[in-house]
Formats: structure tokens, sequence, C-alpha cells
């Protein structure tokens, strides 16, 4: 059953630490992204990739990092610098060229900062 | 910079009510316009793809239209389940990124 797998599904962080948030497609898609979305906001890029082991800043990078080993797999690490973590984040995965370039989204995964 | 703007940010409809969404933006050509569909603590749900100005795409009840300038999500005789939130995003030329309105949250009451 092909999808996109985003773990955990809750996660909670203390003040200053580092957290890895998994996301896993198995759709044989090229690029892949993260989104952050906060109450009464549009989702809004982080990062993305359009292929293995390169990766570009989207809007709001600061305080996040990534990386892109496999085709399958991109984690999202949200560091000590971010200073508002809490949100909701989204992993997508679409192709990269041509028709149907529509993104299929993860499950997401709620972050909160105690 | 490419902007989505939709409106209303929240509407209330009785069941069978029709109404339609709107989606406003701007972006310097477009590859394609967006809708998806976000229940509460969910990923969206993809629902259409428009690419030129004309198009409509109907999926149960819904059907998407595009201009030049806007889209619209028209509802026919919603029924209580198509409560969630609809968003609408934008591809430019060359990129594979989206660029999302906030959304307009529906609720149908049976």
């Amino acid at each position: 059953d092909g999808g996109i797998t985003q773990s955990p599904k809750y996660l909670f962080r203390k003040e200053g630490q580092n957290v890895t948030l998994s996301c896993e497609q198995n759709l044989n898609h090229d690029a892949m992204y993260w989104y952050r979305q906060d109450p009464g906001q549009g989702l809004r890029l982080i990062y993305y990739s359009q292929i293995v082991n390169d990766f570009q800043k989207g809007d709001i990078a600061e305080g996040y990092s990534v990386s892109r080993e496999k085709k399958e797999s991109f984690p999202l690490t949200v560091t000590s610098a971010q200073k508002n973590p809490t949100a909701f984040y989204l992993c997508a995965s679409s192709i990269d060229q041509g028709p149907d370039t529509e993104a299929f989204f993860g499950q997401g995964t709620r972050l909160t900062v105690v | 910079e490419d902007q989505v703007t939709q409106s209303p940010e929240a509407l209330r409809l009785q069941e069978g009510e029709s109404s339609s969404l709107n989606c406003s933006y701007t972006v310097s050509g477009l590859r394609g316009l967006f809708w998806y569909r976000q229940d509460p603590g969910k990923g969206p749900e993809f629902l259409f793809t428009l690419y030129s100005a004309g198009e409509e795409k109907e999926k149960e009840r819904l059907k998407a239209t595009l201009t030049k300038k806007e889209s619209f999500l028209h509802i026919t005789a919603p029924k209580p389940e198509d409560s969630a939130t609809y968003l609408c995003a934008v591809q430019a030329p060359g990129y594979s990124t989206l660029t999302f309105g906030k959304g307009t949250m529906l609720l149908v009451s049976p």
C-alpha cells in the first residue's frame, strides 16, 4: 500500500533539546518536502529536496536541518535554535517533472515543547 | 512573490445548501493550482489540479473551476461529512514547491 509515513504522531520536546521527525515514502517520488502548520496559518515550507543528497531551504528554514541520504527518507531535525517549535509538521512527496506534480502528504507529527 | 488568498475564512452551511469557496492567487505564470481537503489533526488530502483558465474538474459534490486570477470550489448539496478545511495552493513554472493559502474551514450542519 503506497503512501507517506510520518512518525511519531505526537512528540514532546524539552527546552534546549534537538528532536528528529521521521518521514518515509514508498511512492518512488523524487521530490520530498517539509511544511509547518500553525493555527490560522497556511502551510509554510521549511525544506525541500528534489534529488538524493541535495536539498534547499524553504521560507522558514532557520532552526531546522534535514538530510536526504535515501530516496525514500527525508528526516527533519528541529534544533534548539528554533525558538517556537510547537506546531504541526507535515511531510509530502511528489514527482518533480512532467504533469501530475501534486504533492501527497503524510498524517503529520504534532510537536509540543514542554 | 507568489500569494494565495482564500475566502471566506470560515463558512457554515446547512445540509443541502450549496455554496462556493474562493481562492485568489498571484503567481508569475501558473504551473498548476491545487485543492486539498484537510480533516482536523490529519494531513491534507489531494482533491484536484487545474492547469489553465477555463478548466473544470468534478468529484462527487465538488467542482473546481479556474480563471486567470482565481479558482472556485463549488459544493453542491453538501453533507455533514463534507465538513473540513479546504486548502488552495499554487505552483510556479520550474518549481515543484507549493504556496498555500490559509484555508477555508467549512462546517455543514445536519
